[in-house]
């Protein structure tokens, strides 16, 4: 299996744009985590489905960010409008019954 | 509310010493408490964990130590090598709940 896959690696943007960051987790996994990562908060988690469903978004920041998952093998996080705030490394990670997270290598998203 | 407290945020070790890293915890139902190492440029990965039942863990190098009563778990890392210069993080979860990450430890090892 490649892992979990996600893209794009790297998104500059301008303030205001929509951003949309994208997700295939590993074949066979029921959880897809989303978690965001910055210096001064660490990994923070986003949002999280089980079997597509979302089960718990109280950490998304706030209503500019949206995420689905359509089906077991893909999921999206969509930041529309975008602000510099938002700079981070977006990590989605896709486990079995809540262990063992395997973690994609991360979008680098730059709001300027 | 930070709920899993890990420290110190940077390391720097000499090359062949012991690497130590701390997390401190309140919530007494978690059950479930791995490390992570992450290199720069990915995205973090699994490398040891333990349950609250077992007071120390050990894989090659790497050791956990687990105090229940004290509700702080630590990773040593035995031998550092300039390979293992990492950044470093704790986590834990109970029962049916999402990991919970510590704000992580920057592990440099030099030679």
């Amino acid at each position: 299996d490649a892992g979990v896959i996600q893209s794009p690696r790297h998104e500059v943007t301008e303030m205001g744009q929509e951003v949309t960051l994208r997700c295939k987790p590993i074949s066979g996994h029921d959880y897809l985590f989303w978690y965001r990562q910055t210096m001064m908060r660490g990994l923070e988690l986003l949002i999280y489905f089980n079997n597509n469903v979302p089960i718990d978004d109280s950490g998304m920041p706030e209503d500019r960010f949206s995420a689905k998952m359509p089906n077991a093998s893909f999921s999206t996080l969509k930041i529309q409008p975008s602000e510099p705030r938002d700079s981070a490394v977006y990590f989605c990670a896709s486990s079995s019954w809540l262990w063992g997270y395997t973690f994609g290598s991360g979008t680098r998203l730059t709001v300027v | 509310q930070q709920q899993v407290k890990q420290s110190p945020q940077s390391l720097i070790v000499q090359k062949g010493g012991i690497s130590i890293i701390n997390c401190a915890y309140e919530n007494t139902a978690f059950d479930y408490f791995p490390w992570y190492q992450q290199f720069p440029g990915k995205g973090p990965a699994l490398l040891i964990a333990i349950r609250p039942d077992v007071s120390e863990k050990k894989e090659g190098r790497f050791t956990i130590s687990f105090n229940k009563s004290a509700k702080q778990f630590s990773l040593h890392i035995m031998d550092s090598q300039p390979g293992d210069s990492a950044t470093y993080f704790c986590a834990a979860r109970s029962g049916n709940t999402p990991l919970v990450f510590g704000k992580g430890t920057r592990l440099s090892v030099i030679a």
